[in-house]
C-alpha cells in the first residue's frame, strides 16, 4: 500500500523506562533496517532483516536494544531502561531486497527525560 | 570503519543558481551511492541512486560518480527556495545496509 510508517511519532521516556517502536513496511518488502539519528547528524545504522531473519544487529549500541520482525513484516524496536543518550530520531527503512532503493518511514522522535 | 564525509555547510546559493554538493568515501569497494533530501522535522526522501562512473540525470539534479577519486556530488540546476533543505549522501555496504554523510544544509535565497 502506502508507504512506511511507524508510531508512535513521538515518544517521551522518563530514564529507566522501556519503550517500543513500531515499524510497518512497504507491502512486499523483504528488507527492513532501524536507524538511529540525532540532531544534526546523518542517520547511523542499528540493525537490518531479511523476512523474518535478523542478518546484522552490528549497530545496535548496547544490549539494551533489541530487534525483532518474527512473521517477516512488522518489526519492534525496543529499548529497555532508556537513557538520556537515546534520545533521537529512530528511523525505519523498507527495500524490495539487497541493491535495490530504501524508503524511510517518518520516524519516530524520542525524548529520554 | 567506513566513513562517508560532506561539508555540513550551509551552503548558500541565489534562486536559480547551480548547487553543487560534494560527498567523499572511503571504502573503494563500495559501488551503490545515493543522495536523500531531508527537510527540517521530517524523515530522508530518496532523490537519486548513481551506481556507474559518470553523470546521471534526472530532471533539475544530476549526480556524478568518479570511483576514482571516491567521490559523489549532486548538482541542483535552477535552485529554487523549495529546494533548501539538508541533503545525505550514502553508501551502501554488504547487506544493503547504508552508510550516511553528516549532510549538507542548502538554503536557496529567493
Amino acid at each position: 500500500g502506502a508507504g512506511v510508517s511507524q508510531s508512535p511519532r513521538y515518544k517521551v521516556a522518563k530514564r529507566g523506562q522501556d519503550v517500543a517502536l513500531r515499524c510497518d513496511p512497504i507491502s512486499g518488502h523483504v528488507s527492513l533496517f532501524w536507524y538511529q539519528q540525532a540532531l544534526g547528524q546523518g542517520p547511523e545504522f542499528l540493525t537490518y532483516f531479511q523476512n523474518e531473519a535478523q542478518l546484522d544487529k552490528s549497530g545496535l549500541p548496547s544490549d539494551r536494544f533489541f530487534a525483532e520482525r518474527p512473521e517477516g513484516s512488522v518489526s519492534t524496536l525496543k529499548i529497555q531502561r532508556t537513557q538520556q543518550e537515546d534520545s533521537a530520531v529512530y528511523l525505519c527503512a523498507s527495500s524490495a531486497g539487497q541493491g535495490v532503493m530504501q524508503y524511510f518511514g517518518p520516524g519516530t522522535r524520542l525524548t529520554v527525560t | 570503519q567506513k566513513e562517508v564525509e560532506q561539508n555540513s555547510g550551509p551552503l548558500s546559493v541565489p534562486e536559480g543558481a547551480i548547487a553543487s554538493l560534494n560527498c567523499t568515501y572511503s571504502d573503494r569497494g563500495s559501488q551503490s551511492f545515493f543522495w536523500y533530501r531531508q527537510y527540517s522535522g521530517k524523515s530522508p526522501e530518496l532523490i537519486m541512486s548513481i551506481y556507474s562512473n559518470g553523470d546521471k540525470e534526472d530532471g533539475r539534479f544530476t549526480a556524478q560518480l568518479n570511483k576514482a577519486s571516491q567521490y559523489v556530488s549532486l548538482l541542483i540546476r535552477d535552485s529554487q527556495p523549495s529546494d533548501s533543505a539538508t541533503y545525505l549522501c550514502a553508501e551502501e555496504g554488504a547487506g544493503n545496509m547504508l552508510t550516511f554523510g553528516g549532510g549538507t544544509r542548502l538554503m536557496v535565497k529567493p
